[in-house]
């Protein structure tokens, strides 16, 4: 069976700093992979996937997120965070149903 | 209207009224996703279908009803409630159920049981 997991459940980062968010993924094969955002009292929205290529992708609002086999690892990387990217982002894998990880909460310091 | 809407955006509810929650998607999708979101709490996903069948049931209490009568529209019929079920409710759809396609979300309901 698949899953999902993001180690993080909080993370604070200065405006202007970089930022990571991990999520780690269990799935026999190579599954299509996926990162949500959820602004407070809103749906999730998506930010970028992976289906297959490229292993770089790149997303909306400036994020990009790396698929690295090896490590079963699909982190979401932003080179400058801004105070409205605080939020809720989510992990999520698809093979057949999706699965969604427990969600990463973000505070952006100013 | 675009995207995937969700009325009513609130609901206050006693624990003996019924309620129903109504989802519309307007993308043209085949699949759509009835999902429970509580404070503290992973994502649930609650029910699926795909083309207007149930495919998915996630042992569900039978308090919480869905009906799909097209693939444009979903609802959620609630009745006798307990106030655990206060949450957040997401609607999503996808163009399939299966493999590389992105669910499309809602805005959710916030529903209180009282």
């Amino acid at each position: 069976a698949q899953s999902v997991t993001q180690p993080d459940i909080h993370i604070t980062v200065s405006e202007g700093a970089s930022l990571e968010l991990r999520c780690n993924y269990s799935y026999g094969a190579t599954p299509y992979l996926f990162w949500y955002v959820q602004s407070p009292g809103q749906g999730l929205q998506l930010l970028l996937k992976y289906f297959s290529g490229d292993t770089l992708v790149q997303g909306i609002k400036g994020f990009e997120a790396e698929f690295k086999r090896s490590q079963s690892s699909f982190n979401l990387r932003k080179p400058s965070v801004h105070w409205s990217d605080a939020a809720e982002y989510f992990c999520a894998v698809s093979a057949g149903k999706s699965t969604f990880g427990d969600g990463t909460t973000l505070t952006v310091k100013p | 209207e675009t995207g995937v809407t969700q009325t009513p955006r609130h609901l206050v509810m006693g624990m003996t009224n019924k309620k129903s929650l109504k989802c519309e998607q307007h993308l043209g999708h085949n699949a759509m996703y009835w999902y429970k979101q509580s404070a503290k709490k992973p994502l649930e996903l609650m029910f699926v279908y795909n083309f207007k069948e149930q495919t998915e049931n996630n042992s569900v209490p039978s308090r919480f009803s869905p009906e799909c009568p097209n693939s444009s529209h979903l609802f959620l019929h609630l009745h006798t409630l307990q106030p655990e079920d206060s949450a957040l409710y997401l609607c999503a759809s996808s163009q399939e159920v299966a493999g590389d396609y992105e669910q499309y979300f809602g805005p959710g309901t916030r529903l209180t049981v009282t």
